[in-house]
């Protein structure tokens, strides 16, 4: 498909699992996003890639977070021995240079 | 970063124009005024975005006031399809430069 896709849609895991998230971007967008929702709450940034440049991170609640994007295309948000505070709705976004951003429809961890 | 304030909720009549205001006293020469809009279950999607002047789209109307402290969103004829959370956000050059900082949003019902 042409849009933003992630996987996966949903996940369950024990407290204390690494859980591994994957963006599929848009291509040809230069930048990419990770945010999360908590229920009922807003969308709180986690990271953005823009380009070969150094990411921003100043999102990442904790030092379990991490994300790398491979190639300027795909990305991966890593969370390292999850807590049940981590349970939310992981949602990606690609942009082109100047335009909107595309969301995806989401990754829904829950973390037992 | 220059932030955004929304009422955390509004209600509307089907068929009505829908007014959504959002204060951005802080905003600086170079942000754009950025609308997206979050349906139930879904990843947000872009409305509208203006810098200075009124903008018109097949979705809605952006109205920025002079001193560009304040602007409104305006949804011409409310349908059930628009009950939504709608977002204000501020980005630097068009988004182009930067993260993309999104507040708690107003939760919009439209009632029948």
């Amino acid at each position: 498909g042409a849009g933003v896709s992630q996987s996966p849609s949903n996940k369950v895991t024990e407290k204390g699992k690494d859980v591994e998230l994957r963006c599929d971007p848009i291509s040809g967008h230069t930048a990419l996003y990770w945010y999360r929702q908590s229920l009922g709450q807003g969308l709180e940034f986690l990271i953005y890639f823009q380009g070969n440049s150094a990411p921003d991170k100043s999102g990442l609640p904790s030092d379990r977070f991490s994300a790398e994007r491979t190639g300027g295309s795909v990305s991966t948000l890593t969370i390292q021995r999850t807590q049940q505070e981590d349970s939310a709705v992981y949602l990606c976004a690609s942009k082109p240079r100047t335009g909107e951003l595309f969301f995806g429809e989401g990754s829904r961890l829950t973390v037992l | 970063d220059a932030k955004t304030t929304q009422p955390n909720s509004m209600e509307s009549n089907e068929e009505e124009p829908v007014h959504l205001p959002c204060n951005h006293s802080t905003i600086s020469g170079t942000d754009y005024i950025h609308w997206y809009r979050q349906l139930p279950s879904q990843g947000p999607e872009y409305v509208i975005h203006g810098l200075t002047s009124n903008v018109n789209n097949r979705m809605a109307s952006l109205a920025i006031a002079e001193d560009r402290k304040s602007s409104t969103l305006i949804l011409h004829r409310a349908t059930l399809r628009d009950a939504a959370v709608y977002y204000c956000i501020l980005s630097l050059y068009g988004g182009s430069q930067g993260n993309l900082i999104f507040g708690k949003g107003t939760k919009l019902s439209v009632k029948p």
